[in-house]
């Protein structure tokens, strides 16, 4: 089980507004980072999966960063929009031989119209 | 192209009941995984299994049991039901279609004991 910390629990932003977050996680065997969307009444759903340190990876106004080494994601939304409120769950996977995730507790974005 | 499904939508079980919570998909994934949400906590992993066939604990196994049919179904049974078992549950699979495990979830069942 990784220890994995996501900041802040909760925001909100204005319409229009940049936002970002940040998910930290244990840097040794790293394998993989993935990062999902959660809409209220609905199930998650895969953003980006990244790999390699200094991935970056782009869907939209959404983007995020990778640092494998010091163990954080940066996920970045460029000009909120209401649909982008959801929460935003990172999850990291080690290297320990079988599929598994330890999900964060996640990040609740409500942007305001 | 249904994806992950699961019944029932919606439980209430009294302590002591037993019930069976029914999972499939239809993406011909090899892993498949059972989580439970509560509130403050992240999803956190029931049982899994990397493919038919095979089963393994998670991080929050007791009290509950697990089969795989088959390489589509994999059910979740509680066979005493507490109320501490009162949670959202979350079925999902994954395929390695590359080398990093992308997780498909179906829309949960909420269970409540009482």
């Amino acid at each position: 089980i990784l220890n994995v910390e996501q900041s802040p629990q909760s925001l909100h932003v204005q319409e229009g507004d940049s936002t970002n977050f940040t998910c930290s996680f244990p840097s040794s065997n790293f394998y993989a980072l993935h990062w999902y969307r959660w809409e209220t009444a609905k199930s998650p759903e895969a953003l980006f999966v990244m790999t390699l340190n200094g991935d970056e990876k782009k869907k939209g106004r959404i983007s995020a960063t990778l640092n494998t080494k010091e163990g954080y994601s940066y996920l970045y939304i460029k000009g909120s929009q209401p649909e982008d409120s959801a929460t935003y769950l990172c999850a990291p996977q080690n290297s320990g031989g079988y599929q598994k995730v330890t999900f964060g507790i996640g990040t609740k974005l409500q942007v305001i119209p | 192209n249904a994806g992950v499904t699961q019944t029932p939508k919606f439980q209430v079980l009294k302590t002591g009941q037993s019930m069976t919570l029914q999972c499939a998909q239809d993406m011909n994934h090899n892993s498949m995984y059972w989580y439970r949400q509560d509130p403050g906590m992240g999803l956190r992993l029931i049982y899994y299994s990397a493919s038919e066939g095979t089963t393994d604990k998670g991080e929050v196994p007791n009290g509950y049991n697990v089969s795989r049919l088959n390489k589509r179904e994999f059910s979740l049974r509680l066979e005493s039901a507490a109320p501490s078992q009162t949670s959202v549950y979350f079925c999902a699979s994954s395929a390695p279609a590359s080398l990093s495990y992308e997780q498909y979830f179906g829309p949960g069942t909420r269970l409540t004991v009482t």
